[in-house]
C-alpha cells in the first residue's frame, strides 16, 4: 500500500520568500512521485514528476523537488514565490502506474504582497 | 498541447437521478481513470479503464458506479441512483503507459 503525508495544510509566505511544501510518502516498490496545483475551480495541472535517475527534477515556474529516499521525502521548493503562485498543491504517489495514483491532503499555499 | 476534455463542467441533478459524466481523452492514451474531489479534501483514486475493462477500483467504486467507453472516444462513469453525499468534483485522467497523467477540468456534481 501506498501513501503520502504532506505537512501543514496551509503554508503562507511573503511574495519572494522561499516557498517549502513538504511532502512524505510510504511505498512498497520504488515510487513514482508528483507534484499537481491547483488553481480554485480548475482542474490538476502537473508541476514535476519524478520517475528514475536524477533525483533533483525541475518542472514548471520555477519549482523544484528533491526525490531522498532516505527520508521517503520529496518537498516542492521555489526560491522566490509569486504572487500567482497562490494555490493548491498536491503530491502524489504511484507504484508502478503513472495513472493511479494515491494523493496527499493538499496544502494551500497563500502569498502576501 | 493535447489536452483530456471533460463535459459537463458543472452538473447539478436531483437526489435519486441518474448521471453520466463524459470524458474524451487524448487520441493516443490506453489508460483512463476516473477520481473524485469532495470539497474541501483530498483527490480519490475511483477506478482505473484500460483494454475495456475495469483494471482496479477503490472501495468507493461500488455498484453505484459504472463505467465504460461505448463508442471509442468517449469515457463515461455513470452515477445511478445519485446520493447527496456524492457531490463533488469528478476528474478524468489519462495517460499513454507509466506517463504522466493528464487531467481534465473537472465536472462539478451538485446533488440536491
Amino acid at each position: 500500500a501506498q501513501s503520502v503525508t504532506q505537512l501543514g495544510s496551509h503554508v503562507s509566505v511573503s511574495e519572494g520568500a522561499l516557498v517549502l511544501l513538504r511532502c512524505n510518502y510510504s511505498s512498497s516498490v520504488p515510487p513514482y512521485l508528483f507534484w499537481y496545483v491547483q488553481y480554485p475551480n480548475q482542474g490538476l495541472q502537473l508541476l514535476l514528476k519524478y520517475t528514475t535517475g536524477a533525483t533533483l527534477v525541475k518542472g514548471i515556474n520555477g519549482f523544484e523537488a528533491e526525490f531522498k529516499k532516505s527520508e521517503t521525502s520529496f518537498h516542492l521548493t521555489k526560491p522566490s514565490a509569486h504572487m500567482s503562485d497562490a494555490a493548491e498543491y498536491f503530491c502524489a504517489v504511484s507504484e508502478n502506474n503513472a495513472g493511479k495514483s494515491t494523493f496527499g491532503d493538499g496544502t494551500t499555499l497563500t502569498v502576501k504582497p | 498541447e493535447p489536452e483530456v476534455t471533460q463535459t459537463p463542467s458543472h452538473q447539478v441533478t436531483q437526489m435519486g437521478q441518474e448521471v453520466i459524466l463524459r470524458c474524451v481523452p487524448i487520441s493516443n492514451h490506453l489508460y483512463f481513470y476516473w477520481y473524485r474531489q469532495i470539497l474541501g479534501q483530498k483527490v480519490e483514486f475511483l477506478v482505473s479503464f484500460y483494454n475495456n475493462e475495469i483494471s482496479e477500483k477503490s472501495e468507493i467504486f461500488d455498484d453505484q458506479f459504472s463505467v465504460e467507453r461505448p463508442d471509442g472516444s468517449n469515457f463515461t462513469l455513470k452515477i445511478r441512483s445519485t446520493k447527496l453525499e456524492d457531490s463533488a468534483m469528478y476528474f478524468c485522467a489519462t495517460t499513454l503507459r507509466n506517463t504522466e497523467a493528464f487531467f481534465g477540468q473537472g465536472t462539478r456534481l451538485t446533488v440536491v
